[in-house]
């Protein structure tokens, strides 16, 4: 079975309004982190945010925020005031602590701002 | 601060050619170090990672192999290139501190046209 499932392939905003990214995922270890990567055009992969599965509030960094409904198994990203260079895919990955380190990605969400 | 190096940034091999690509990570000691490939328009997969000099685990049976000389530098090899090692290669580091669950940072890339 899949680990982390992203439904959306693509996705469209216009500027300056908020947009979420699906991502949910499977697992049966208690304690695991989920991650958000943004990978523009270039091809590097640029880490965003993090939540642990312990934790008891939503992480947030800057304009991003990670909604994260641990009984649904769901860690949706949202970016607030799309802006141009916010277009980009997008990843969700997560990190299962009995796994070696080893990440599980999603096969990606492609945002496009529109201005 | 941390920095991790690739290269090359672009090759182009024939089949049947060998292949070596170096991955480097300054700033930190003794980080776990992994090697994804990604398909256009696909998410990652992970290829191998290491948690120590000379220890290598392999996720997917291949032709290609990984070695780890240095505590900071990891080599991608393989012998003799096939069409389907085209990809787009990350190589990715990230803190050991026992079993953590802690972010990836990953480096440029390299693209790879196996012709």
């Amino acid at each position: 079975a899949q680990k982390i499932t992203q439904t959306q392939p693509g996705m469209f905003v216009q500027e300056k309004e908020a947009v979420t990214l699906d991502c949910t995922y499977d697992t049966s270890d208690p304690s695991y982190g989920l991650f958000w990567y943004k990978q523009p055009s270039s091809g590097e992969m640029i880490f965003l945010i993090y939540q642990g599965s312990y934790d008891q509030q939503n992480a947030t960094e800057g304009r991003y925020s990670l909604n994260f409904q641990k009984a649904r198994k769901s860690a949706n990203l949202v970016i607030s005031a799309s802006q141009l260079g916010d277009s980009a895919m997008y990843f969700c990955a997560m990190r299962e602590r009995g796994n070696a380190g080893k990440s599980t990605f999603g096969d990606g969400t492609t945002l496009t701002v529109k201005p | 601060s941390q920095t991790i190096h690739q290269w090359p940034a672009t090759l182009v091999q024939p089949v049947g050619s060998p292949l070596s690509l170096e991955c480097t990570v300054e700033g930190t000691s003794n980080p776990n170090l992994y090697w994804y490939r990604q398909a256009a328009g696909r998410g990652l997969q992970l290829l191998f990672y290491s948690v120590g000099i000379g220890q290598i685990s392999s996720e997917v049976p291949q032709n290609l192999s990984a070695s780890r000389p240095q505590d900071r530098q990891f080599i991608l090899s393989s012998k003799k290139l096939l069409l389907s090692d085209s990809g787009f290669y990350l190589c990715a580091w990230s803190l050991n501190r026992g079993a953590g669950t802690y972010e990836q940072y990953f480096g440029p890339g390299t693209r790879l046209t196996v012709t």
